[in-house]
């Protein structure tokens, strides 16, 4: 089956530093991939669609200048979160849906931010 | 735009028992149902789908849902709750396939020994 990774799977920074969490289709390639933010205890809310070769598309009230998307490949996407603050600590999954023949999201393991 | 409702935040059922868990959607268009399971502190992992085929749809690890236009629901059961299925359910609606996936709330099912 489709295979997409995450990395890292944890990361604990300083409040003011960015960090970069990667969402990788390891056996199939995927011109959209989204990212979710989910809070403890919560379900998973989407934050943008991530578009190969074009601007990601962000939910209402996601702040672009603070979660920088990237998808600079067919198979990875890349999140940034600038200036992270406490409150950003969260679990990241990113997912992307397969084309072949399925059609099915396939997601990640998840990335767990959390910011001292 | 759409929606999920999953009715009941915490399911606990005994070991060998009927699992149940609900969710009603609200969609303009004819929607893609999905059922996801997560385990702590990992991703998601797909249970079955609907995409307008049949309307009993038999996923994995023993787990089927059946699509009910008229109710706008797509149950989540199972014949017989093993210790295992301990985890969380989210059910999710999307307008087209492939597409951004809307969530519930989740539904957390305990299996009591």
């Amino acid at each position: 089956g489709a295979v997409v990774s995450q990395h890292p799977s944890w990361v604990i920074c300083k409040s003011g530093t960015s960090v970069k969490i990667e969402c990788r289709s390891l056996d199939f390639q995927a011109t959209t991939m989204f990212w979710y933010r989910q809070f403890p205890k919560q379900s998973l809310m989407l934050m943008a669609t991530s578009n190969e070769g074009s601007k990601a598309t962000y939910e209402q009230g996601v702040e672009k200048d603070k979660f920088l998307i990237n998808h600079a490949s067919l198979t990875l996407s890349t999140l940034t979160v600038t200036s992270a603050h406490p409150e950003d600590s969260s679990f990241y999954i990113c997912s992307a849906p397969d084309r072949g023949g399925t059609d099915t999201q396939y997601f990640g393991p998840g990335t767990r931010l959390t910011v001292l | 735009a759409q929606s999920v409702t999953q009715l009941g935040s915490h399911v606990s059922v005994s070991e060998g028992a009927l699992v149940l868990l609900r969710c009603n959607y609200s969609s303009s268009v004819p929607p893609y149902l999905f059922w996801y399971v997560q385990y702590p502190n990992q991703g998601l992992q797909l249970l079955l789908k609907y995409t307008s085929a049949a309307t009993l749809v038999k996923g994995i690890n023993g787990f089927e849902a059946e699509f009910k236009k008229s109710e706008t629901s797509f149950h989540l059961t199972k014949p017989s709750a093993h210790m295992s299925d301990a985890a969380e359910y989210f059910c999710a609606v999307s307008e087209r396939r492939a597409q951004k996936l809307v969530f519930g709330q989740g539904t957390r099912l305990t299996i009591n020994p």
